[in-house]
């Protein structure tokens, strides 16, 4: 059974930096085509894609967020984190990662995301 | 950059209706759209990949259909357990946004 589970902390303060994990079981990320995503969505918004990472270590990002995100992967703990650098309370949301592979990856970070966590609320406040 | 636009806003449908939801794209795409379901509370499921692929566990009254700048997502017999909000998302364009439509909510009346 495939899952995914995020964990980070729930209260961060503007201008820090936050930082997510997101730990999965079920699959590997040495599997040809199989990748690791976060998403987010902010209080009754929709969904909007962060970044990305596959087998390679290949790591795409949104354009819009670049400058201050980070995706790495730990493939022996099967662990993928994230860092968004300088939050602002708009970053306030509810943070996901997210699976994809063979079936609906297009390749160089594009596709669609069949197995994704519960989700970590994170609210940007002082 | 591209731009996803779903109508309507928001759809009320009897049970065993159908229901129709619309995906715009703002740029030309083949067949990389998504379709995800959420409740409330919930993280998003997929549906629909390839435009028309019902993912694994996908009840056959979601289909999927499109090309080009329209897609379509209709349930062919709304249950009660149909009421969430849907989203497309292409997955087609360089540099990769994977970009999600602002969502249509399907209410059961």
């Amino acid at each position: 059974q495939v899952t995914l589970r995020e964990s980070g902390p729930a209260l961060v303060k503007p201008t820090q930096t936050l930082t997510l994990t997101c730990s999965f079981s079920g699959f590997s990320l040495t599997s040809e085509r199989t990748c690791v995503t976060w998403l987010r969505q902010p209080p009754g918004k929709a969904l909007e894609w962060l970044a990305l990472i596959d087998r390679d270590d290949d790591k795409y990002y949104n354009s819009s967020l670049k400058s201050r995100l980070t995706i790495s992967k730990d493939t022996s703990k099967n662990q993928v984190v994230l860092t968004l650098a300088n939050v602002d309370p708009v970053d306030t949301g509810t943070y996901y990662c997210a699976r994809t592979h063979a079936d609906f990856y297009y390749g160089s970070g594009r596709g669609a995301f069949d197995v994704w966590g519960q989700g970590t609320v994170v609210t940007v406040s002082s | 950059e591209i731009v996803m636009t779903q109508s309507p806003a928001t759809l009320s449908v009897s049970p065993g209706e159908r229901a129709t939801l619309t995906c715009r794209a703002s740029e030309t795409l083949t067949t990389h759209l998504a379709w995800y379901q959420q409740k409330r509370g919930q993280a998003p499921r997929l549906l629909v990949y390839g435009a028309s692929t019902r993912a694994t566990g996908v009840p056959a009254r979601f289909s999927g259909s499109g090309s080009g700048t329209e897609f379509t997502l209709t349930i062919s017999s709304l249950q009660s357990e149909d009421s969430a909000v849907y989203y497309c998302q292409q997955y087609e364009t360089w540099p990769p946004g994977n970009t999600f439509g602002q969502g249509t909510k399907v209410e059961i009346k």
